[in-house]
């Protein structure tokens, strides 16, 4: 059974451009949360999608935007790139459904994807 | 307001003995669940522990115990038995509200250390 998986590892961009990172979520699942976790700080919980929709949002700007697809993966979109940017990117996933409480509880991280504005 | 808050950057333990890692939080929602997570130096969150707002007892996980005292708006994480695996980041969370669709919030984090 394959866990929540994340792709790429790592990735090296330049202020100004855009990026894409990757999220798989773990088998059965159908919600992927995305957050980004700054060097020696707590996660920051950007958006969450279900059902190809963003459901709920945290305090990012619109440079940040994401996308679900028919088969529950999801892309982070990140435009205009600042140096603050930077970041490990956590997607986490979970089964909503009809079942709210077990949603909330089961919430699987995958790895995270480093990312390095220079 | 921080939703929530963990005072100790760092700790340090002895191998074999207990540790509580602090963790207050805030909200005036009546549904609400805490989280504790573990994170190793390779990134990845570990879920550990979770308690919901209207569970009476404090729950329990292994070596893992969470401390909720509600009116003070408390979630400490008991770590029983300390183990030299147990040096990570730990992150105390909270979800608001009872719905399918929430907002997760993460305290800074706490490194603890364990000491053989």
């Amino acid at each position: 059974d394959a866990g929540v998986t994340q792709s790429p590892t790592h990735l090296i961009k330049t202020r100004g451009q855009q990026v894409t990172l990757r999220c798989s979520p773990k088998s059965g699942h159908d919600t992927v949360s995305w957050y980004q976790q700054a060097l020696g700080q707590g996660p920051q919980f950007i958006f969450q999608y279900y059902e190809e929709e963003e459901r709920q949002r945290g305090n990012f700007p619109d440079r940040f935007s994401g996308h679900q697809f028919p088969n529950y993966s999801s892309e982070l979109n990140v435009n205009a790139l600042l140096l603050g940017d930077s970041a490990l990117y956590l997607c986490a996933s979970s089964l909503v459904g009809t079942s709210g409480r077990r949603g909330a509880y089961e919430q699987y991280f995958g790895p995270g994807t480093r990312l390095t504005v220079t | 307001a921080q939703k929530i808050t963990q005072t100790q950057p760092g700790m340090f333990v002895q191998e074999k003995e207990a540790v509580t890692l602090d963790c207050t939080y805030d909200t005036s929602d009546q549904s609400y669940g805490l989280f504790w997570y573990k994170q190793p130096s390779s990134g990845e969150m570990i879920f550990l522990i979770y308690q919901g707002s209207y569970d009476e007892q404090n729950a329990t996980e292994g070596r893992y115990s969470l401390n909720f005292q509600k009116a003070r708006k408390s979630a400490n994480l008991v770590i029983s038995a300390s183990q030299l695996g147990d040096s990570a980041m730990y992150f105390c969370a909270m979800r608001e509200g009872s719905y399918n669709f929430n907002k997760f919030y993460f305290g800074s984090g706490t490194k603890l250390n364990v000491k053989p």
